[in-house]
C-alpha cells in the first residue's frame, strides 16, 4: 500500500505567516489523487483540497495545494487564527486508500 | 445540509463483534454518485480507510480487514452499517462514517461524521 509521510510533525507559526506542509508518498500517487483535510479538536475532518490542487467548495483561497507524483504541498498563504488545527493528506488513487500521520499547525 | 450520525456501543468485549451504524439525513443515501465510507483512527495512530458501500450494496474493503468485515446498507432507514468481528484491543478506535463522491476510477471523501469512540476491552 501507499505510505504517506507528512512533515513537519508540528509547525509553530504566528497569524499572518505562511505555512508550508509537506506530504511525501512511497510511490507515485495515481492520477494525482491527493486530498488534504483539516481537523480541529472535537470536530469532523473537513475537505480542503482534492486532486492535489483543486480547492473544495467554500474553502478560502489562502489555501492552495500543489505537487505531483510523490511530493505534494499544502500552503496557507497567511495563517488566520481559525487555521490552527491538524492537517492530513490522503491518497485515493490506489486502494487501500491511505492517510498521512498528520501535521499539527499550532500558534507560536 | 447533509448530516451523518454514527451510533453504536462504546464498549465491546473481545472477541465479540463491533456494530456501528451511520444515519444519513439532509441528503439521499440512494444517490448513485455516492460511496458510503468508514474510516477509523486508533489512539495515537493514523487514520485507516476501512471500506465503502454504495446504495445497491456493492462494497470495497481494505484487504487488511476484509476477512472480519461486513458492511451493509438499508435505504429505507437511510442507514449504512459496519460489522467487524473477532475483535482485539487493536480495534479500539474512533470510527467515522463519511460520504465519498465517485471520481474516475476512485472515490473522494468530501463529508465526514463526527465519529464514535469504540473501546474493545474485557
Amino acid at each position: 500500500e501507499v505510505v504517506l509521510t507528512q512533515s513537519p510533525g508540528t509547525l509553530s507559526l504566528s497569524p499572518g505567516e505562511r505555512a508550508t506542509l509537506s506530504c511525501r508518498a512511497s510511490q507515485s500517487v495515481a492520477n494525482n489523487y491527493l486530498a488534504w483535510y483539516q481537523q480541529k479538536p472535537g470536530q469532523a475532518p473537513r475537505l480542503l483540497i482534492y486532486g492535489a490542487s483543486s480547492r473544495a467548495t467554500g474553502i478560502p483561497d489562502r489555501f492552495s495545494g500543489s505537487g505531483s507524483g510523490t511530493d505534494f504541498t499544502l500552503t496557507i498563504s497567511r495563517v488566520e487564527p481559525e487555521d490552527f488545527a491538524v492537517y492530513y493528506c490522503q491518497q485515493y488513487g490506489r486502494s487501500p486508500y491511505t492517510f498521512g500521520q498528520g501535521t499539527k499547525l499550532e500558534m507560536k | 445540509q447533509l448530516q451523518l450520525q454514527e451510533s453504536g456501543l462504546g464498549l465491546v468485549k473481545p472477541p465479540e463483534t463491533l456494530s456501528v451504524t451511520c444515519t444519513v439525513s439532509g441528503g439521499s443515501i440512494s444517490n448513485g454518485n455516492y460511496w458510503w465510507t468508514w474510516v477509523r483512527r486508533p489512539p495515537g495512530k493514523r487514520l485507516q480507510w476501512i471500506g465503502i458501500i454504495n446504495y445497491r450494496g456493492a462494497t470495497y474493503y481494505n484487504p487488511s480487514l476484509e476477512s472480519r468485515l461486513v458492511m451493509s446498507v438499508d435505504t429505507s432507514k437511510s442507514q449504512f452499517s459496519l460489522n467487524l468481528n473477532s475483535l482485539t484491543a487493536a480495534d479500539t478506535a474512533i470510527y467515522y462514517c463519511a460520504k465519498a463522491v465517485q471520481v474516475t476510477g476512485s472515490s473522494l471523501i468530501d463529508y465526514w461524521g463526527q465519529g464514535i469512540m469504540v473501546t474493545v476491552s474485557s
